[in-house]
């Protein structure tokens, strides 16, 4: 248990579904990551909040929106998906401010996008 | 790009045996991270190590880092199989000061046989 809870584990969709990924941490921290991870590929950064401001937007399609109401949530909203975005979507949060110090994952959500 | 490259890709090793990990990067770093990954499973930090720093121990973990080759390894001494897993090197893209932005690099393959 890192204090970062994922839902749902696993999400199947067709590509005109809308669909929304939740992350919520326990820690306190004030900064909140998203990350996708293909197979045979490395962690990509999609966004990043700090204080839940979007600090990071790594040229994302907009079929991804995220959604930052308070330190504690972020959202991941799934809109027109294709089957390459199908992967391992990981949440992460760190203490934020003035260091970037250690991350702490949830579980991730599995998508399959059919 | 900041991404990382771990050497080698896969790692095959016997229980009590050694690992080694070696992690390049390519721009100014602020800090430098090893997070280990279960199958399907959400990252595990395992070692932060500053700019100002060359070596950290931690348990069986032994981590260095020249900033002049930027490049870091990873140590795992006496290896047992619970060990296997994929380690990844992730770095933070500030120049003097922390990003909130950690890059991954590609990860490598441990396996311990037992």
């Amino acid at each position: 248990e890192t204090g970062v809870t994922q839902t749902p584990r696993h999400l199947v969709m067709g590509m005109t579904n809308k669909k929304s990924l939740k992350c919520e941490q326990h820690l306190g921290h004030n900064a909140m990551y998203w990350y996708k991870q293909s197979a045979k590929k490395p962690l990509e950064l999609m966004f990043v909040y700090n204080f839940k401001e979007q600090t990071e937007n790594n040229s994302v399609p907009s079929r991804f929106s995220p959604e930052c109401p308070n330190s504690s949530h972020l959202f991941l909203h799934l809109h027109t998906l294709q089957p390459e975005d199908s992967a391992l979507y990981l949440c992460a949060s760190s203490s934020g401010g003035a260091d970037t110090g250690e991350l702490f994952f949830g579980e991730g959500s599995r998508l399959t996008v059919l | 790009s900041q991404q990382g490259e771990e050497d080698p890709q896969a790692l095959s090793i016997q229980e009590g045996e050694n690992a080694t990990m070696n992690c390049s990067y390519k721009t100014s770093i602020n800090n430098l991270q090893w997070y280990r990954q279960n199958s399907g499973r959400g990252l595990v930090h395992l070692i932060l190590i500053r700019s100002n720093e060359r070596e950290k121990h931690s348990g069986r973990l032994r981590v260095t880092l020249d900033t002049s080759k930027k490049s870091s390894s990873l140590l795992i001494t006496a290896s047992r199989a619970a060990d296997t897993a994929s380690y990844f090197c992730a770095t933070d893209a500030g120049y003097g000061g922390a990003t909130n932005k950690l890059i991954f690099g590609t990860g490598t393959l441990l396996a311990v046989q037992p």
